[in-house]
Order: C-alpha cells, then sequence, then structure tokens
C-alpha cells in the first residue's frame, strides 16, 4: 500500500468561513477513498465517502480528481464543534485503506 | 448502528507481559483490523482478518499475533510486551471492501508498558 499524504495543518478559521483540504494518493490503483473525522482522544469516524462524481452532505462536500489523484474535502460554514483531525483514507488493488497523518481545524468564535 | 466494542479503554501492562486485547463487533461484518496510532505517525494497520480463523498481516506486524476464533472477535496478542508498543489501539469492522462502506472503529485501547 502506497502512501497518502495531508497537511497537518492545523488550519485556524473562525466560525462562518469556508476551508478545504486536499490529500494525494500515491497508488493511481487506488479504488475507494473516504474522509474521516476524529475529536481529540475519541476514535475515528467515517464522515463520507468520496465517489467519482463527487458528493455533498450539509455543509460538506468531497471530490475525488483521479488525473492529479488527490480529494479534497470542503467545510462551508465552520462551525465550533468542526474543530478535529480529518484524516484520508484512499484504498489499492486490496481494498485495504491507507490513511493519511490528518489534519488538524480549529475553528474559533 | 454498527458497533465495535473493545474490551478496554485504558491499560498499563509491565515489560515482557503477555497482553491480551480484545474486539467485539455486532454486525456481522467478515472483515476485522486491528490498528496503532501514534502521534505524527497516523493509523498503522497491524494485522487483519477476511474470515473466522483468517488472518493476514498488515503493514507492521512484529511482535504481535492475532486470533478469530469467532466471527464477531478479533483479538490482538502481544506477545511479550515492549516498551515501543506503547500505543492507542484501534480495532475496526467493515462489510466488504468493495463496497466501499469504510470502517467503523471502537474506541480504542490506550496501552502503556512499563
Amino acid at each position: 500500500r502506497k502512501e497518502v499524504e495531508q497537511d497537518p495543518g492545523p488550519f485556524n478559521v473562525p466560525e462562518g468561513a469556508t476551508v478545504a483540504f486536499n490529500c494525494t494518493y500515491s497508488n493511481s490503483a487506488s479504488q475507494s477513498f473516504f474522509w474521516y473525522r476524529q475529536d481529540c482522544r475519541k476514535e475515528p469516524k467515517l464522515l463520507m465517502s468520496v465517489y467519482s462524481s463527487g458528493n455533498e452532505d450539509g455543509r460538506f462536500t468531497a471530490q475525488l480528481n483521479r488525473a492529479s489523484q488527490y480529494i479534497s474535502l470542503l467545510i462551508r460554514d465552520s462551525k465550533l464543534s468542526d474543530s478535529a483531525t480529518y484524516l484520508c483514507g484512499a484504498s489499492g488493488g486490496s481494498y485495504i485503506p491507507t490513511f493519511g497523518r490528518g489534519t488538524s481545524l480549529i475553528v474559533h468564535p | 448502528d454498527v458497533k465495535v466494542t473493545q474490551s478496554s479503554r485504558y491499560l498499563v501492562k509491565r515489560t515482557g507481559e503477555k497482553v491480551f486485547l480484545e474486539c467485539v463487533q455486532d454486525m456481522d461484518h467478515e472483515n476485522m483490523f486491528w490498528y496503532r496510532q501514534d502521534p505524527g505517525l497516523g493509523l498503522r494497520l497491524i494485522y487483519f482478518s477476511y474470515d473466522v480463523k483468517m488472518k493476514e498481516k498488515g503493514d507492521i506486524p512484529e511482535g504481535y499475533s492475532v486470533s478469530r476464533e469467532k466471527k464477531e472477535r478479533f483479538s490482538l496478542i502481544l506477545e511479550s510486551a515492549s516498551t515501543n508498543q506503547t500505543s492507542m489501539y484501534l480495532c475496526a469492522s467493515s462489510p466488504p471492501l468493495m463496497t466501499g462502506k469504510g470502517y467503523t472503529f471502537g474506541s480504542g485501547t490506550r496501552l502503556t508498558v512499563v
């Protein structure tokens, strides 16, 4: 399984801001892509799977760019409760994802 | 909701002890995984299992073994604990990976080896 890379941040944004994270993956054969959210000292929780056509869930939008081998997560109208670490995952031929080290988001008042 | 339960939230063990970490899932998932998570290193796969009595090495299996005698239970064993195995251990389960539905993680076991 090849590497998945993320900017560790932290991204420090005010409430209401729009923030975007990118995650690059090196295995062009990757089939499945994910974003997980992890709160401090808690387990990762699936935020969204990322589909080829892109997908949206409320304030969250995920995109896949196969040509440039990255996935992105856009958060609109940031809330204090969005503060967390966001992990991306990309799976290779075995379908087991490799995870990035996470991007830290801090939303301040 | 899928629930993945890890038996202990915090454990302190001595160097050289044999340590058992237990994980149980209640959604009849075929796949189960053990990861460790360390600051700056992210999630690293130790072992995984596609079915009962089946196991596969992940990226860092040295010093660990696993057991899957029942579909719902996947145990991680540290044969002789060492201080470099101090870490957060996370168990996860998933439906068939080709579905792209991702993992459900347990709440983790923070192991300290002294």
